[in-house]
């Protein structure tokens, strides 16, 4: 089993639209979640952090459920620059090492 | 953007040929990573270095070897190239070991080719 898993997609939404996706992860002492963002042919950037009580950054709405050890990003009024891949990671039993998702891709369309 | 540059940017080479890789910072952080990125696989850790000449195995080290002589500069070479090794080579660098407050910065990336 993958440490990280995640929905490959492709979400296709209009503009202006809510979208949303998960990311499970397989262990259970990870303390530490992020969301990147990685544009085509380009370096993974540094989306936000996911905090225990959830966390929100203008559009982008970060969720964790230990419970069901999986961490959710919600973005709303979606814009066609929101077009990219998401990548879900998780720290690993050290947190200087991490663990990645292979990402989920969104693209925004007119 | 942090201060990472990676060098080159695009490399094709032949199979059993040596290949390094550079990665430079300036922002003195000490904390420096080599991950590879193939589709359908997230970033994979290759090497990390914590320090200078303090250096680490990651999950997919097999034929690589690191360098790291100066704060700034953490050198990522393949031996003898293989085919599996055409990926693209992302550096990473962060200025602890806590990711929870201070995440990895990525550099822009190495499209290696091995022919």
């Amino acid at each position: 089993r993958k440490e990280v898993e995640q929905d490959p997609g492709p979400f296709n939404v209009p503009e202006g639209a809510t979208v949303a996706f998960n990311c499970t992860y397989s262990n259970s002492a990870s303390q530490s979640f992020f969301w990147y963002r990685q544009d085509c042919r380009k370096e993974p950037k540094l989306l936000m952090s996911v905090y225990s009580s959830g966390n929100e950054d203008g559009r982008f709405t970060a969720q964790l459920n230990r419970a069901s050890q999986y961490i959710s990003l919600l973005i709303r009024d979606s814009k066609l620059s929101d077009s990219a891949t998401y990548l879900c990671v998780v720290n690993k039993d050290s947190d200087y090492k991490l663990s990645f998702g292979a990402g989920t891709t969104v693209t925004v369309r007119a | 953007d942090a201060g990472i540059t990676q060098s080159p940017r695009h490399k094709v080479t032949e199979t059993g040929t040596p290949v390094t890789l550079r990665c430079h910072q300036t922002e003195n952080h000490r904390y420096m990573y080599w991950y590879r990125q193939d589709p359908g696989h997230g970033l994979r850790l290759i090497h990390y270095s914590y320090g200078v000449k303090d250096t680490d195995k990651g999950e997919v080290s097999d034929g690589y070897s690191v360098s790291r002589s100066k704060t700034e500069d953490f050198l990522l070479t393949l031996e003898s190239a293989t085919s599996s090794q055409t990926s693209v080579y992302f550096c990473a660098i962060s200025p602890t070991g806590d990711n929870s407050n201070q995440p990895q910065h990525f550099g822009d990336g190495t499209r290696l080719s091995i022919l």
